[in-house]
């Protein structure tokens, strides 16, 4: 079953613009992680944040993490047209870091 | 970087048919692997998780005697769709937990995707 909430469901920003999406889950977790899939493709990790963090920061990749509201944020900055993908949102609980997903934002960046 | 492979990438079959897929670990030890399914335009679905063994755990409404799924190695679990239907048309992806990893990292399979006919 999925646990959170992503928006927006869809996102159309020119290139160099940011894109911010956003994830909302409703029980506790270990970790919360960011994943890309290209259109009919396999998943691809983007960052993993942990339950004791509040932002984290790859390149153009800037991850935050709310566990009071149970909501997490993605901002890809200085979109390029290569960024289109969709982006998931994945909350890791209980022993195994069972992964429950949101239910996506579509991210297409135009030229 | 730990890599997962999913066998076959694509599969067509007739209605009744049952269909093997097959994940690997293929530089790590995997006593733990989930698998996914996916509908078009939505996001993945958690259907079980794979212990290496003994029985997987199922998630609420995924059908056991539908999805069988044996994990009778440290890098190898597989799931088979008996008697499928078009209903069960969809993409299919596993994960791997690395143990060797503190935060337990999943590493997803490229996905296979099944059409019944």
């Amino acid at each position: 079953s999925q646990q959170g909430e992503e928006d927006p469901q869809a996102l159309s920003i020119q290139e160099g613009e940011n894109a911010t999406m956003n994830c909302s889950y409703k029980t506790s977790i270990n970790n919360l992680q960011w994943y890309r899939q290209n259109s009919g493709r396999g998943l691809v990790h983007l960052i993993l944040i942990r339950s004791n963090e509040r932002e984290k920061h790859s390149g153009r990749l800037r991850v935050t993490l709310d566990t009071s509201k149970k909501s997490s944020s993605l901002l890809i900055t200085a979109s390029r047209a290569a960024d289109t993908a969709s982006y998931f949102c994945a909350t890791g609980s209980g022993g195994y870091n069972k992964l429950i997903f949101g239910a996506g934002t579509r991210l297409a960046v135009h030229p | 970087g730990a890599v997962v492979s999913q066998h076959p990438s694509r599969v067509i079959c007739k209605s009744g048919t049952s269909v093997k897929i097959e994940c690997r670990s293929l530089d790590f030890q995997a006593t733990t692997m989930f698998w996914y399914r996916q509908f078009p335009k939505q996001s993945l679905m958690l259907m079980a998780t794979s212990n290496e063994g003994s029985k997987a755990t199922y998630e609420q409404g995924v059908e056991k005697d539908k999805f069988l799924i044996n994990h009778a190695s440290l890098t190898l679990s597989t799931l088979t769709v008996t008697s499928a239907h078009p209903e069960d048309s969809s993409f299919y992806i596993c994960s791997a937990r690395d143990e060797g990893q503190s935060y337990n990292e999943q590493f997803f399979g490229p996905g296979t995707r099944l059409t019944v006919l």
